[in-house]
């Protein structure tokens, strides 16, 4: 069955220290990829996204994720966290034809302290 | 200025009643979906429509219908069958269902006693 693990259940973070939320799946054949956040009473966004090309994305507010197809991953990352990106994280996961829905990950909540 | 909006923010029922969550969108978007979240959980996909006239059930469609007779209108019926109706409920569109960002509203918190 199609699913979207998301490894840590909330992560605690000082503001600067670097980032890292792990993303795996499993889903047969090609597939798009997506981080969303949800800051504090806020509408769920999109952070970034992967459909093809360069398996580094860059999204908003310094974020990135690598693809790596191999080991079925896509993992979140930040080099220096601030105070302001404490939200809840998911990530989402599609087949890559038409008429596939979104599976997400059951979300990482990430408190940063300043 | 275009988006999704999702009425009323809280809503309150009596077990046992049937109830609408509405969802409205004027971005254009042929696919809309509907989510439920629940704390741990992440977002569960209850149904999702392509087209007007048109929707798919997703993993947890047990308890709920929807209709989908406008383009911008994808309203959700929680009914009396649904065993565990509080949640928070998320409406989202695409321009199609597929390679698409999704656009999520605010959200519906639906509490049953």
């Amino acid at each position: 069955a199609q699913s979207v693990s998301q490894h840590n259940h909330h992560v605690i973070l000082s503001e600067a220290a670097s980032l890292e939320l792990g993303c795996n799946y499993s889903y047969g054949g090609t597939v798009n990829l997506f981080w969303y956040v949800q800051y504090p009473g806020q509408h769920l966004q999109l952070l970034l996204k992967y459909f093809s090309g360069d398996p580094l994305v860059k999204g908003i507010k310094g974020f990135e994720a690598e693809f790596i197809k191999s080991k079925f991953s896509f993992n979140l990352r930040k080099p220096s966290v601030q105070w302001s990106d404490t939200a809840e994280y998911f990530c989402a996961v599609n087949g890559a034809r038409a008429g596939t829905a979104l599976i997400f990950g059951k979300g990482t909540t990430l408190s940063v302290s300043s | 200025d275009g988006g999704i909006t999702q009425s009323p923010k809280y809503l309150f029922r009596k077990e046992g009643q049937n109830v609408t969550l509405s969802c409205e969108q004027n971005l254009n978007h042929d696919a809309m979906y509907w989510y439920r979240q629940d704390p741990g959980q992440g977002l569960r996909l209850i149904y999702y429509s392509q087209i007007v006239n048109d929707f798919q059930k997703g993993d947890i469609a047990e308890g709920y219908s929807v209709s989908r007779e406008k383009k911008e209108s994808f309203p959700l019926t929680v009914t009396s069958a649904q065993k565990n109706p509080t949640a928070f409920y998320l409406c989202a569109s695409s321009k199609a269902v597929g390679t698409y960002e999704q656009y999520f509203g605010p959200g519906t918190r639906l509490t049953v006693t």
